[in-house]
């Protein structure tokens, strides 16, 4: 698999339940990025975690990193309408100090259904 | 809230015209990256610029790319030749930079370029 891969590559759930997307990666990283993008729209950034970080919240988001596993999660509770979009995460390998070349995933795309 | 801009928001061109896409990053930011998006397909990292130079480009970026900061806000990416696959959506990026863990991108709109 390549590096950013995320799962379920398509979620669609009712509104008001939580979403959960799920990202791997191959290579040690810096930090690992989550982003929306709503149908042929611009890239919305949602949260960054450091890789010494476990977990971050935002809001209704929250994002779990596992170093050992190289995998991490992003879960949005309560989801609205709006939420519908693509996700991507997206990693800044560790080799990449100072250039922050990132790379993403395939995505995940999010229907919620009123 | 500071935002990056681009432009045009759409650029349809014929097959070996030349390109400029346009971007203005974040003022404070140091870091300034092109990406792009081939429809359906994941977002793929270009090129990033640093102090006035490239600190890094992909494979993608060959001699048909070129970047350039012409002065103290826009920051441009010129294609020479377009050719058919060339189309895209391209997403400008910029960030703080200097951290030894990375800072967030922040990424315009987009433009989205139709090569005929």
């Amino acid at each position: 698999s390549q590096q950013g891969e995320e799962d379920p590559q398509a979620l669609s759930i009712q509104e008001g339940e939580n979403a959960t997307m799920n990202c791997s990666y191959k290579t040690s990283i810096n930090n690992l990025q989550w982003y929306r993008q709503n149908s042929g729209r611009g890239l919305v950034h949602l949260i960054l975690i450091r890789s010494n970080e476990r977990e971050k919240h935002s809001g209704r988001l929250r994002v779990t990193l596992d170093t050992s596993k190289k995998s991490s999660s992003l879960l949005i509770t309560a989801s609205r309408a709006a939420d519908t979009a693509s996700y991507f995460c997206a990693t800044l390998p560790a080799i990449n100090f100072g250039n922050e070349k990132l790379t993403f995933g395939t995505g995940t795309r999010l229907t919620i259904i009123p | 809230e500071p935002e990056v801009t681009q432009t045009p928001s759409h650029q349809v061109t014929q097959m070996g015209q030349e390109v400029i896409l346009r971007c203005v990053p974040i003022s404070n930011h140091l870091y300034f990256y092109w990406y792009r998006q081939i429809l359906g397909q994941k977002v793929e990292f270009l090129v990033s610029f640093y102090n006035n130079e490239i600190s890094e480009k992909s494979e993608i970026f060959d001699d048909q790319f070129s970047v350039e900061r012409p002065d103290g806000s826009n920051f441009t990416l010129k294609i020479r030749s377009t050719k058919l696959e060339d189309s895209a959506m391209y997403f400008c990026a910029s960030s703080e930079g200097g951290s030894e863990w990375g800072e967030t991108q922040y990424f315009g709109p987009g433009t989205r370029l139709l090569v005929l």
